[in-house]
């Protein structure tokens, strides 16, 4: 699976938008990106994936460039519940994802 | 409900012992999974099951050895542990490959 490649921290505003980079240009065509967070004490949580459109859901969406070597989540509102670390993914299957350190988002008041 | 949950929360325990960490899943998946996270906060899977049988072992030590009774439970049995497996197991599941990997809330085993 490819590797990826996020800052380590970011902070945010509450009530602002925050975007979420991530480095993946070892990606190869079938792979997918996934989106992943783990808020303080708890088990990951999917946010969202794609392979090569954007997608958007409830919580995020995920935008991905032409050349599928990176990708930003969006969090259109941040709110204080969305601190947390995120992790970017590139893998073929989910079922075989690795996370690796992740960035962690604060996000202030 | 919770959907994937797992006991215990906590778990302390002496080197050389024998545990057990249990998981249930009542998404009706297929798929579950048992990941680790060491210290250094990196999550790795180490065994996944569908329909009760193993399809997944990611180079874990024989002393991990996970049993699915059926398949909304798959339960994580080490034996013999050591200061090194201090870390926190989580379980998951998923419809099956391809889908969405839920998670459950972990369980932090502490081995003294």
């Amino acid at each position: 699976d490819a590797k990826t490649t996020q800052p380590p921290s970011m902070d945010c505003a509450e009530g602002r938008a925050a975007n979420l980079p991530c480095n993946h240009s070892t990606i190869s065509g079938n792979e997918y990106v996934y989106w992943y967070r783990q808020i303080h004490s708890q088990g990951p949580q999917y946010i969202i994936h794609g392979l090569k459109n954007n997608e958007t859901n409830e919580m995020a969406s995920l935008i991905i460039t032409e050349d599928r070597k990176s990708s930003t989540l969006i969090l259109p509102h941040a709110t204080l519940r969305d601190t947390a670390v995120y992790y970017c993914i590139a893998a073929f299957r989910s079922e075989k994802l690795v996370f690796g350190k992740g960035m962690k988002l604060t996000v202030n008041p | 409900d919770t959907a994937v949950s797992q006991t215990p929360k906590y778990l302390v325990t002496q080197m050389g012992n024998d545990k057990s960490i249990k998981c249930e899943q009542n998404l009706g998946h297929d798929t579950m999974y048992w990941y680790k996270q060491d210290s250094k906060k990196f999550l790795k899977i180490m065994f996944s099951y569908n329909n009760k049988e193993l399809i997944i072992n990611e180079t874990v030590p024989n002393r991990f050895s996970p049993k699915s009774p059926d398949k909304a439970h798959l339960n994580l049995h080490i034996n013999s542990l050591e200061l090194g497996d201090s870390a926190v197991y989580f379980c998951a599941s998923s419809q099956g490959a391809g889908y969405t990997i839920y998670f459950g809330e972990g369980s932090w085993l502490t081995v003294v």
